[in-house]
């Protein structure tokens, strides 16, 4: 099978722009999170989505948001970007009825 | 209540040597403990993973161990490898509505060959 893919790699932005991560999950897998990873805060999760609807989310402001299609690939934005938003975004997939969770590469971004 | 606090922050040991890696954890709710393995430039790679039912866990040369009245797990790695060198998280998920998993702030292990 296939693992969990990521794109863009890597994204370069500037303050108050908008960004859009995408990420396929491993085939037959329904449930996709999102995770922030930064030096200083470490990994922190964001949002979990399952069957198109989100099921948990974590502490973050409102400018992070995210969606799941029927084909189970999810997109995440964040809106009107901080320098603060730097940071490895990674996905997880899982089938959603466990917790086992398999992570794709992640997308780089760079906020200047 | 929702941390998990990981120890060391960093580690180095010797190559055939034993790493281990601590971790505890307050919220009772927690239900499945996982270690993940990250290299630079990675996304996390799940390694072993163990539910509070059991005290131990085996998987060739990774082993956790778990204490659920002291709330502590760690990960015990054998013969420890220069391509052991990476960063390792522990973590703990909970049902809350979906799933939650919580991170430890994570280890970097260096294997002197």
């Amino acid at each position: 099978k296939a693992g969990v893919t990521q794109t863009p790699r890597y994204l370069i932005k500037t303050r108050g722009q908008q960004v859009t991560l995408s990420c396929s999950p491993i085939s037959g897998h329904r449930s996709v999170s999102w995770y922030q990873q930064t030096p200083g805060q470490g990994l922190q999760f964001l949002f979990e989505y399952f069957s198109e609807t989100q099921r948990n989310k974590g502490n973050f402001p409102g400018r992070f948001s995210g969606r799941q299609f029927s084909n189970s690939r999810s997109e995440m934005n964040v809106s009107t970007l901080e320098l603060g938003d730097s940071a490895l975004y990674l996905c997880a997939s899982s089938t959603g009825v466990t917790d086992t969770q398999y992570f794709g590469p992640g997308t780089r971004l760079t906020v200047l | 209540q929702q941390q998990v606090k990981q120890s060391p922050q960093s580690l180095i040991v010797q190559k055939g040597g034993i790493s281990i890696i601590n971790c505890a954890y307050e919220n009772t709710a927690f239900d499945y403990f996982p270690w993940y393995q990250q290299f630079p430039g990675k996304g996390p790679a799940l390694l072993i993973a163990i539910r509070p039912d059991v005290s131990e866990k085996k998987e060739g040369r990774f082993t956790i161990s778990f204490n659920k009245s002291a709330k502590q797990f760690s990960l015990h790695i054998m013969d420890s490898q220069p391509g052991d060198s990476a960063t390792y998280f522990c973590a703990a998920s909970e049902w809350t509505g979906g799933f939650k998993t919580i991170f430890g702030a994570g280890t970097r292990l260096f294997v002197k060959a």
